[in-house]
């Protein structure tokens, strides 16, 4: 399709349970993007992949948190044992190159941890 | 600390006038700058961008002017509509990374009055 697909929309959590998170690219878009956004602040970038491959982690915090992007299927953010200041929306985005003005980003999947 | 400032939370211009949006950073080796504009509930969508290279970037209403000694870059909008109402993002191309990983300002929040 023509749009990035991040589902849930909403996911609510309690401390300690797992959360996982779901962005469909743009078809034929090979690179993804997650970001962070908390209190509708600035956006943290989090990681990237060209394919499924990592293309970039520097932003992912080292415990708790892991993506996959696999053929043929949607990429994932999985973050365990969520804690309280994991809340925030986190955003995926597509794109055909690695430059950023081809981004397109999708809603949002809004995560409370309670 | 961050690298990317947009100083106002919130500017209201009449419609019909010019809208000024600001964007301060700190470091002068990056290289790529974006203007991103983001709907309540929605992803950010990317408007404008300007290379360190170049000092203006325009397209259509809104142009974008770079002043690379003084850090700062601003995002014009003229004429401002009712439309254009809500939240611009200036962000950054991270030095030496791969330019899939943008730094973000925390947003200025555009409100275009009738």
């Amino acid at each position: 399709g023509e749009e990035v697909a991040q589902t849930p929309k909403h996911l609510v959590r309690g401390e300690g349970q797992k959360a996982k998170l779901y962005c469909a690219p743009i078809k034929g878009h090979s690179y993804v993007f997650w970001y962070q956004q908390v209190l509708k602040n600035e956006f943290k970038f989090l990681i990237s992949f060209q394919n499924e491959n990592v293309f970039d982690e520097t932003g992912m915090p080292k415990e708790r948190f892991s993506a996959k992007c696999l053929p043929n299927s949607p990429c994932s953010l999985e973050i365990q044992a969520t804690k309280l200041e994991d809340s925030a929306v986190y955003f995926c985005a597509s794109s055909q190159s690695s430059l950023s003005y081809g981004y397109t980003f999708g809603s949002g999947t809004r995560l409370t941890v309670v | 600390d961050q690298q990317v400032k947009q100083n106002s939370p919130s500017l209201s211009v009449q419609e019909g006038r010019i809208s000024i949006l600001n964007c301060d950073y700190t470091n002068s080796m990056f290289d790529y700058f974006l203007w991103y504009k983001k709907y309540p509930a929605e992803g950010p969508t990317f408007l404008i961008s300007i290379s360190s290279i170049k000092d203006k970037n325009e397209d259509g209403r809104f142009t974008v002017f770079l002043n690379k000694s003084a850090k700062h870059l601003s995002l014009h909008i003229v004429p401002s509509q009712p439309g254009d109402s809500a939240v611009y993002f200036c962000a950054a191309s991270r030095p030496g990374g791969s330019q899939g990983n943008l730094i973000f300002g925390k947003g200025t929040k555009l409100s275009v009055k009738p």
